[in-house]
């Protein structure tokens, strides 16, 4: 079965840290996997596809297939990085689209 | 540019009755969504559409129905409203399948006492 797995609820970090945020999937196929985010009082919204292989605001996120992780990294938080981010994976032959619990990430001063 | 809208905002029901959120897209996307999102379990998908009158369960379909007889419109029903579907509720759509982002409304807060 399709699942996506992001083991943190929340990962508070001062500014300037590094920020991992975790991302497992299970699918058995090619899978085609996301970043979204949310802001607060904002939709949410894509930050980055594993396809795009692109950094986005800093962040970065490498599919890696043998351990099945999706995990985002930035080196140097900001203040304004602080929102939940969401990754999810679609499944290309049935089009559904699945998210994981999410990580809130707070980044403090 | 519209977009993705969801309509009401904000609705509170009594348990029991039919409640009826409503989305709507004007970019003529194929796929659309419908999500619940519940603190400590994320988004989990309720329905998808891949076309209209292409409907399909996702994770957490029961109690709810949904619609698709035009492509633009992805009602989602609450046939009799509980407590447990108190949640906020989110609709998207995206243009395909595979990597194409998908964009997401404005939520609806339903509230169900």
């Amino acid at each position: 079965a399709q699942r996506v797995t992001q083991p943190e609820k929340l990962l508070s970090v001062f500014k300037g840290a590094p920020v991992e945020l975790k991302c497992n999937y299970s699918y058995s196929g090619s899978p085609e996997l996301f970043w979204y985010v949310q802001y607060s009082r904002q939709r949410l919204q894509l930050l980055l596809r594993h396809i795009s292989r692109e950094s986005i605001k800093g962040f970065t996120a490498d599919l890696n297939k043998g351990e099945t992780s999706f995990h985002l990294k930035k080196p140097f938080a900001q203040e304004e990085d602080s929102a939940m981010y969401y990754c999810a994976l679609n499944d290309n032959q049935g089009g559904k689209l699945i998210f994981g619990q999410g990580t809130e990430l707070s980044v403090k001063p | 540019d519209a977009g993705i809208t969801q309509s009401p905002r904000y609705k509170i029901t009594e348990t029991g009755r039919q409640v009826t959120l409503m989305c709507h897209q004007t970019w003529s996307h194929s796929y659309m969504f419908w999500y619940r999102q519940d603190l400590g379990h994320g988004l989990r998908l309720i329905y998808y559409s891949a076309a209209a009158d292409i409907t399909d369960k996702g994770e957490v379909p029961d109690g709810y129905v949904v619609s698709r007889s035009k492509t633009e419109n992805f009602p989602l029903t609450l046939e009799s409203a509980t407590r447990s579907q108190t949640s906020v509720y989110f609709c998207a759509s995206s243009r395909q399948s595979g990597s194409t982002e998908a964009f997401f409304g404005q939520g609806t807060r339903l509230t169900v006492v």
